[in-house]
């Protein structure tokens, strides 16, 4: 079974652009979380969402960011426009049930901004 | 709030060792407490997930507890091994939402 699936793996890209991270969770996983981790502020989930809906945005830093998820097998995090303190490792997990199950990861994007 | 601390930071032993890796958190209402691995360059790998009505579980050479009343969670690493190297993580699944609080990890290296 395929695991989740984070794409680009890496993008380096100039302040002021957009960026568009993209995620596909486990088939038939119903909770996707984003996440980004740096060395200063460690692991902070951004986003998650349960059966498509977002229940808990508090932690998207700005309106500068924004995740959708518009059927069960694909989601994206979006960062309009980009700025250098955005850099950063930004995962995507995806859970059955969490409250019993574990989450599981994808290996991440890793993001730098000029 | 809730906040969850690990000790050590680091922690640097020659292969063989039994080690204990610690976990605490302030808040005991908790679903499940959940230690995950990461390798260099990857996402987090689920090792054990213990709910909040058990006190221990166990997967091979390790040996996670729980003890929720202390806000004390330990990870025991049986005969370590050089592939054993990484950073484990300690998480909480607080009541009412699904968002888990990290620790900020203890990064282990095993040498032969």
């Amino acid at each position: 079974d395929a695991g989740v699936i984070q794409s680009p793996r890496h993008e380096v890209t100039e302040m002021g652009q957009e960026v568009t991270l993209r995620c596909k969770p486990i088939s038939g996983h119903n909770s996707l979380f984003w996440y980004r981790q740096t060395m200063m502020r460690g692991l902070e989930l951004l986003i998650y969402f349960n059966n498509n809906v977002p229940i808990d945005d508090s932690g998207m830093p700005e309106d500068r960011f924004s995740a959708k998820m518009p059927n069960a097998s694909f989601s994206t995090l979006k960062i309009q426009p980009s700025e250098p303190r955005d850099s950063a490792v930004y995962f995507c997990a995806s859970s059955l049930i969490p409250r019993d199950q574990p989450q599981h990861f994808g290996d991440g994007t890793r993001l730098s901004i000029l | 709030k809730q906040e969850v601390t690990q000790i050590p930071a680091a922690l640097s032993v020659p292969e063989g060792e039994n080690l204990v890796l610690n976990c605490s958190f302030t808040d005991s209402a908790i679903y499940n407490l959940q230690w995950f691995r990461q390798d260099p360059g990857k996402g987090l790998t689920s090792l054990l997930l213990i709910q909040s009505s058990q006190r221990e579980q166990t997967s091979g050479r390790l040996n996670a507890s729980l003890d929720k009343s202390s806000g004390r969670s330990t990870l025991y690493i049986a005969a370590s091994q050089p592939g054993d190297s990484a950073t484990y993580l300690c998480a909480v699944h607080p009541y009412n939402t699904d968002k888990l609080i990290f620790g900020t990890g203890t990064r282990l290296q095993v040498f032969p």
